[in-house]
């Protein structure tokens, strides 16, 4: 069965400091996992990661994936308060379900 | 302006009453999903559907039912079976399974009464 585990579940750090966020994942056929930021309603996107493209970087966000090893990192540096949110990992495989992992949520305190 | 769009926002409904949520997409996506979200539960998958007329169960789709009778709308009826139905929930849509993002409305909070 398909499965995506995050962790931490829950992070708290200050601002400046850097944080990993990681993902692994068990999935039939790989097409892609994806980054996501929830801070209140609809999760906006962050990063897709493919066969063909496995390391992303904007600004101050960036990810990796490990196809051999089935994970995945989200790594943001120099955390801002407004980076408090809760992280969501998902992949497609083929099935074709878009499942995702419980998240997690991250608060940066000034 | 494209998007996916959810409504209500907010519902309220009494305890043993079918409710039916919308989702409509202007994205000519031909992906879309439903999801429930739960304090500390991440999205969980209800239904999903690759094709009009064409739909699968998700994870939890016990107590729930959808349809797809056209490309753009995919509703979600919760029905008096479902055993907890206040939650958070989160429709998606796709356009190329795999290989594209997929994109959120803005929810609809149920709450059971």
């Amino acid at each position: 069965e398909d499965k995506v585990v995050q962790s931490p579940l829950s992070l708290v750090v200050h601002e400046g400091d850097t944080v990993t966020l990681n993902c692994s994942y068990e999935v039939t056929n790989f097409r892609s996992l994806l980054w996501y930021k929830q801070e209140k309603k609809a999760p906006t996107f962050l990063f897709m990661l493919t066969s063909s493209g496995i390391e992303k970087k904007s600004g101050r966000l960036s990810s990796i994936l490990d196809k051999k090893e089935l994970f995945s990192i989200l790594n943001i540096t120099a955390t801002q308060t407004g980076d408090s949110a809760i992280y969501l990992c998902a992949f497609q495989g083929g099935s074709e379900k878009l499942v995702f992992g419980k998240g997690t949520k991250l608060t940066v305190n000034p | 302006d494209g998007g996916i769009t959810q409504s209500p926002k907010y519902l309220f409904r009494k305890e043993g009453q079918n409710v039916t949520l919308s989702c409509e997409q202007n994205l000519n996506h031909d992906a879309m999903y439903w999801y429930r979200q739960d304090p500390g539960q991440g999205l969980r998958l209800i239904y999903y559907s690759q094709i009009v007329n064409d739909f699968q169960k998700g994870d939890i789709a016990e107590g729930y039912s959808v349809s797809r009778e056209k490309k753009e709308s995919f509703p979600l009826t919760v029905t008096s079976a479902q055993k907890n139905p206040t939650a958070f929930y989160l429709c998606a849509s796709q356009d190329r399974v795999g290989f594209t993002e997929a994109f959120f409305g803005q929810g609809t909070r149920l709450t059971v009464v």
